[in-house]
């Protein structure tokens, strides 16, 4: 499978934005993917974005993808204390097969 | 619409003892996956099936892990003899067979061997 990097933390105040960033090396990379992960919970995807798109916005979340750096982001708007959580960046390759990053937590102080 | 369904929650067992998790995934989902999350990673696939058939198992230690889904629904995962570092959460997942579907994601059996 491919190599997929975050950060590993990330504190953010209450209604500030946050900024996660992942990184990838498969250049034939088809789509690209947000989970996030509760305590106790499995993985709820986010969003998605196809490889061919830059930029996804759905709500208070906006994807970037810079298909030359291979990086990719994810910023959470006006962040909330429900959004504290893990969030995984995921990479499928042409047979659509799944390579997650380590998770980035993520802890929103008031 | 249920989710997937995932039971134990949690296990503790020894080491070199056997233990199985099990799986219902979501109503008409026809793929179906279990991953391996080892505490500070991200999940690792395991195995996949499509139906009944298994599609992909290259990261499947086969020496010691098993996995079944017989009748194309439910699935069990065993690992037999269980070593330390077997120690992780076991996610289930199911999605649509067309490859570019949503996965979704059983809340995990929570293993610990000692």
């Amino acid at each position: 499978g491919e190599d997929v990097e975050q950060s590993l933390f990330l504190s953010v105040r209450e209604g500030d934005s946050s900024v996660i960033n992942c990184t990838y090396t498969d250049s034939s990379s088809t789509y690209l993917y947000w989970y996030k992960q509760e305590p106790g919970a499995g993985l709820q995807l986010l969003t998605y974005i196809f490889s061919n798109m830059d930029m996804k916005q759905d709500q208070r979340l906006t994807v970037l993808l810079n298909k030359k750096d291979k990086h990719l982001s994810l910023r959470i708007a006006d962040t909330q204390t429900g959004d504290s959580a893990i969030y995984f960046c995921a990479v499928a390759s042409n047979d659509y097969k799944l390579s997650f990053g380590a998770g980035t937590t993520v802890t929103v102080r008031a | 619409e249920a989710g997937v369904a995932q039971s134990p929650r949690y296990k503790i067992i020894e080491k070199r003892q056997s233990v199985a998790f099990w799986c219902n995934p979501i109503s008409g989902h026809a793929t179906l996956y279990w991953y391996q999350q080892i505490l500070g990673q991200g999940p690792k696939l395991l195995i996949q099936f499509q139906n009944n058939g298994v599609v992909d198992d290259s990261q499947l230690p086969k020496d010691r892990f098993s996995a079944e889904r017989l009748k194309g629904v439910d699935s069990t995962l065993k690992i037999q003899p269980a070593k330390l570092e077997d120690s992780a959460v076991y996610l289930c997942a199911s999605s649509l067979p067309t490859g570019v579907d949503e996965q979704f994601f059983g809340p995990g059996t929570r293993l610990t061997v000692l």
